[in-house]
């Protein structure tokens, strides 16, 4: 499979725990974007990054919510002492090519995170 | 603030007849419009865009029209087949990275 790949599909935490969700771009895209759902709602942009660069963070969470993309491996998005409310679809997606260049994003299955 | 707007929350038709399924934007910097179809559980799937300097792109059963001056985009799905049913979305992109997403409509295709 040459998708998006994001792992855990499901993933289940307590209040005040850390969570780490993964993205694996398609092969041959470099730009990864991660993207929130609520229930009922469209999905909202949180950041987008390229190799080892945050290019924006515009809609990333001023606290508690970080995301990298290194070098080698998977882009993670790191929720810290989560709360109720980050329960939430998390999506990633990337694209060959920057927004701008008018390249559609191809969407990974989605991890579904629940805080008890 | 809703940029992107389906107002339509959900939508049936028949097999065989024609779908189609409205989006609205109130960002005049955007450029570049897209639709995205979900299956529960799953990511969307990418389906088919369009840039600003068009007014109309037909992939298949599908076709989106864009009308710039009423900041208003459709998709067209002739004829819609069951398999078709799923949760729509509209996205739009400006010049950013980001997409703004619409809230999604729900088509029931009915065999």
């Amino acid at each position: 499979n040459a998708g998006v790949m994001q792992n855990p599909r499901h993933l289940v935490r307590r209040r005040g725990q850390e969570a780490r969700l993964r993205c694996s771009p398609m092969k041959g895209h470099s730009h990864v974007y991660w993207y929130r759902q609520l229930p009922e709602e469209g999905l909202k942009f949180m950041v987008y990054l390229q190799k080892e660069n945050i290019i924006d963070e515009s809609g990333m969470p001023k606290e508690r919510f970080s995301a990298e993309f290194p070098k080698e491996g998977p882009s993670i998005l790191r929720i810290q002492q989560v709360v109720r409310g980050d329960s939430a679809a998390y999506f990633c997606a990337s694209s060959p090519l920057a927004g701008s260049d008018n390249q559609p994003q191809h969407f990974g299955d989605g991890t579904r995170l629940s805080i008890l | 603030d809703q940029q992107v707007k389906q107002n339509s929350p959900s939508l049936s038709v028949q097999e065989g007849r024609i779908s189609i399924l409205n989006c609205d934007y109130t960002n005049s910097m955007f450029d570049y419009f897209l639709w995205y179809k979900k299956y529960p559980a799953e990511g969307p799937t990418f389906l088919i865009s369009i840039s600003s300097i068009k007014d109309k792109n037909e992939d298949g059963r599908f076709t989106v029209f864009l009308n710039k001056s009423a900041k208003h985009l459709s998709l067209h799905i002739v004829p819609s087949q069951p398999g078709d049913s799923a949760v729509y979305f509209c996205a739009a992109s400006g010049g950013a990275n980001n997409l703004f997403f619409g809230t999604g409509t729900r088509l029931t295709v009915i065999p």
